[in-house]
């Protein structure tokens, strides 16, 4: 069995601060890693992906996260947030069969 | 390469009626998958189908149901709609590797429903 588990439901921040948003999982497969991203009234976009390799994978937008086995975990950062980075932010884990979204994590950028 | 279209992208229905929403995938990818999303409940997941097949099922009751054809597009239909039905619903294709894993999922801009 496979579960998300994202440890922020809101996180605000200071525009041009550093952000992270904390993603943990667990799966008794390999597994694949996404972070999604959604704006007001529109539909989820993909902001980047673990599938192998380098454990460190870069985004769109100057997004970044890394993949650490030992701590089952997929944290999403970002070193300088602006205004439009105002959104929900989604992780995602494929295992066996299906892929699983935690609850999302709503990022409030503060002027 | 199209992406993902939804059709319609709005609808109002009353208390009681159907409603089928359609889905067609990015070409190649032959799972569709199915997410009611409130703002209270979050995104929640209703069903897969791949190649045909329901593969997966959320925690959904029978009204929520669902089909897909040969070409691979989908759709989901709700019976005997109720308030709560009022939602985003959003399709999301993907590939499916060999030993049955996604690759990510590729989503459509939604269809707004709202239940009267």
């Amino acid at each position: 069995a496979q579960s998300v588990t994202q440890l922020d439901s809101q996180v605000p921040v200071f525009e041009e601060a550093p952000v992270e948003l904390r993603c943990n999982y667990s799966s008794s497969v390999s597994v694949y890693l996404f972070w999604y991203v959604q704006y007001p009234n529109q539909g989820l976009q993909l902001l980047l992906k673990y599938l192998s390799g380098s454990t460190l994978v870069k985004g769109i937008n100057g997004f970044e996260a890394e993949f650490n086995k030992s701590q089952t975990s997929f944290h999403l950062r970002k070193p300088s947030v602006h205004i439009s980075d105002t959104a929900e932010y989604f992780c995602a884990v494929s295992g066996a069969d299906k892929i699983i979204f935690g609850k999302g994590t709503r990022l409030h950028i503060l002027p | 390469k199209a992406g993902v279209t939804q059709t319609p992208r709005y609808l109002i229905k009353t208390r009681g009626q159907q409603v089928t929403l359609s889905c067609s995938p990015i070409s190649g990818h032959r799972s569709v998958s199915w997410y009611q999303q409130t703002p209270g409940q979050g995104l929640q997941f209703l069903f897969e189908y791949f190649s045909e097949t329901q593969r997966n099922k959320g925690n959904f009751p029978g009204r929520f149901s669902g089909r897909q054809f040969s070409n691979s597009r989908s759709e989901m239909n709700v019976s005997t709609l109720e308030l709560g039905d009022s939602a985003l619903y959003l399709c999301a294709s993907s590939l499916v590797l060999a030993g049955g894993s996604s690759y990510e999922q590729y989503f459509g801009p939604g269809t707004r429903l709202t239940v009267t």
